[in-house]
C-alpha cells in the first residue's frame, strides 16, 4: 500500500526567507505522480506543484520548487521568498491510481 | 470555465437523517473523486467514479455510504442514517484523464456537521 509521510506537523518561516517542507512516500511502482497542495483557512485545496516520477528534472512554479529524490522516495517542497499569503496547511500527495495524502504540515509565516 | 462546484457548502443534520452532497466536475472532466477530511487530518480517498460507473470504492465505508455519477447531472455522495463520526469536510475532485496521472482539481468542499 502506498503511504505518504510528512514528518513536520508544523513549520515556521520569516517573511522573505526560504523554507523546506519534507515528504516521503512508500511505493513499489516506478510510474506515478507526486503533488503538493495548499489548504489555506478557507479550506479550499489548491494545487501548488506537480511532478511526474519519470522526469528527472525537478518541477518549479515561480517561488515553489521541489527536490525529488526517486531512489530515496523523497519529495520536498521549497518555498522561496516566503509571503504572508503562503501561510496554510500543505499536503503532499502521491498518485498511481487514486490519490494518497500525507497528514499535512502547518506553515506559519512571521512578518 | 467554472471550477469544480460542490453544494451545499455547509450541511447540518441530526443523527439518523440522510445527507446528500453534490459535486459538479469541471467542464470536460468525466472522472470524479470523493475524499473525506477529518479535523486536523489529511484527505482520505473514498471513491472514484466515471459517468455511470464506480471504478474504485475501496475507501468508502461498506454501510450507509453510497456514491453515484449519473449520465446527466452531478455526482452524489449519499450518507444514510448519519452519526456524529460522519462530521467532516467532504471534498470532490475531478480530472480529465482516464485513471493514472491526471491532476485532480478540487472543489471547495462540503462541511457536514451531525448534531
Amino acid at each position: 500500500a502506498q503511504t505518504v509521510t510528512q514528518s513536520q506537523p508544523e513549520m515556521s518561516v520569516q517573511e522573505a526567507e526560504t523554507v523546506t517542507l519534507s515528504c516521503t512516500y512508500d511505493t513499489s511502482e516506478s510510474d506515478y505522480y507526486l503533488f503538493w497542495y495548499k489548504q489555506p483557512p478557507s479550506r479550499q485545496m489548491i494545487l501548488v506543484i506537480r511532478q511526474e516520477a519519470y522526469k528527472q528534472q525537478n518541477a518549479t512554479e515561480n517561488r515553489f520548487s521541489v527536490n525529488f529524490q526517486k531512489a530515496a522516495k523523497s519529495f520536498s517542497l521549497k518555498i522561496s521568498d516566503s509571503q504572508l499569503g503562503d501561510a496554510a496547511m500543505y499536503f503532499c500527495a502521491y498518485r498511481e491510481n487514486d490519490m494518497r495524502f500525507g497528514a499535512g504540515t502547518r506553515l506559519t509565516v512571521k512578518p | 470555465n467554472a471550477g469544480v462546484m460542490q453544494n451545499p457548502r455547509h450541511l447540518v443534520r441530526r443523527r439518523g437523517q440522510e445527507a446528500r452532497l453534490r459535486c459538479s466536475p469541471m467542464k470536460g472532466h468525466s472522472h470524479v473523486y470523493w475524499y473525506r477530511q477529518l479535523p486536523e487530518e489529511g484527505l482520505k480517498f473514498m471513491v472514484y467514479l466515471q459517468k455511470e460507473n464506480i471504478i474504485d470504492e475501496s475507501g468508502m465505508p461498506k454501510e450507509r455510504f453510497s456514491a453515484e455519477f449519473p449520465k446527466e447531472g452531478p455526482s452524489i455522495l449519499r450518507i444514510q442514517q448519519v452519526v456524529r463520526g460522519d462530521s467532516a469536510a467532504y471534498f470532490c475532485a475531478s480530472s480529465p484523464e482516464p485513471g493514472q496521472g491526471g491532476t485532480q482539481y478540487f472543489g471547495p468542499g462540503t462541511r457536514l456537521l451531525v448534531l
